[in-house]
């Protein structure tokens, strides 16, 4: 498509239990990027994939936080165990190649976390 | 560690005239720097960007400038209209990754 698409747009869950978010990126794209906008203005980078491989995953709270991008599939981001503190805003991002190539987001996925 | 910063939280400016929205960095690696403007419930939306082996980028209204030596960025917007408000991020990349460093943003309110 034309434009990143991120389901759902809204995602309650209870303290302990698992959150999938999911992102298809515009067509054409390689990469696809995932940030965390906990604080109403802070971005937190957490893991880029180049196609199908982990490009970057420095951001990553490994012990909870997984993510995919598999081929012909939307790439997904799992938090398994939620915890209060991963209530934030989820967007991703995708470039269609390159460093320096410009990141385009997504609407976002509202995490909230009872 | 804030490596990007934008000190100014909040800017108001009366509609027609420029707004000037300001950016420094710390991080000599950074060579890649973009503006993005959000709305709130939406992502950000990309407006311009600049590469360290420029100093002037323009768009239309926008217009970016590098200062390298101050490690400093602006973005000029003129003439300001009432749908120009909203947050702006600066961000920037650099090395060997390529992750977008955002700032606190500004929040713009044009004043018709």
């Amino acid at each position: 498509g034309e434009e990143v698409a991120q389901t759902p747009k809204h995602l309650v869950r209870g303290e302990g239990q698992k959150a999938k978010l999911y992102c298809a990126p515009i067509k054409g794209h390689s990469y696809v990027f995932w940030y965390q906008q906990v604080l109403k203005n802070e971005f937190k980078f957490l893991i880029s994939f180049q196609n199908e491989n982990v490009f970057d995953e420095t951001g990553m709270p490994k012990e909870r936080f997984s993510a995919k991008c598999l081929p012909n599939s939307p790439c997904s981001l799992e938090i398994q165990a939620t915890k209060l503190e991963d209530s934030a805003v989820y967007f991703c991002a995708s470039s269609q190649s390159g460093r320096t190539d410009t990141q385009y987001f997504g609407p976002g996925t509202r995490l909230t976390v009872l | 560690d804030q490596q990007v910063k934008q000190n100014s939280p909040s800017l108001s400016v009366q509609e027609g005239r420029i707004s000037i929205l300001n950016c420094d960095y710390t991080n000599s690696m950074f060579d890649y720097f973009l503006w993005y403007k959000k709305y709130p419930a939406e992502g950000p939306t990309f407006l311009i960007s600049i590469s360290s082996i420029k100093d002037k980028n323009e768009d239309g209204r926008f217009t970016v400038f590098l200062n390298k030596s101050a490690k400093h960025l602006s973005l000029h917007i003129v003439p300001s209209q009432p749908g120009d408000s909203a947050v702006y991020f600066c961000a920037a990349t650099g090395g060997a990754t390529n992750k977008l460093i955002f700032g606190t943003g500004t929040l713009l309110a044009v004043q018709p």
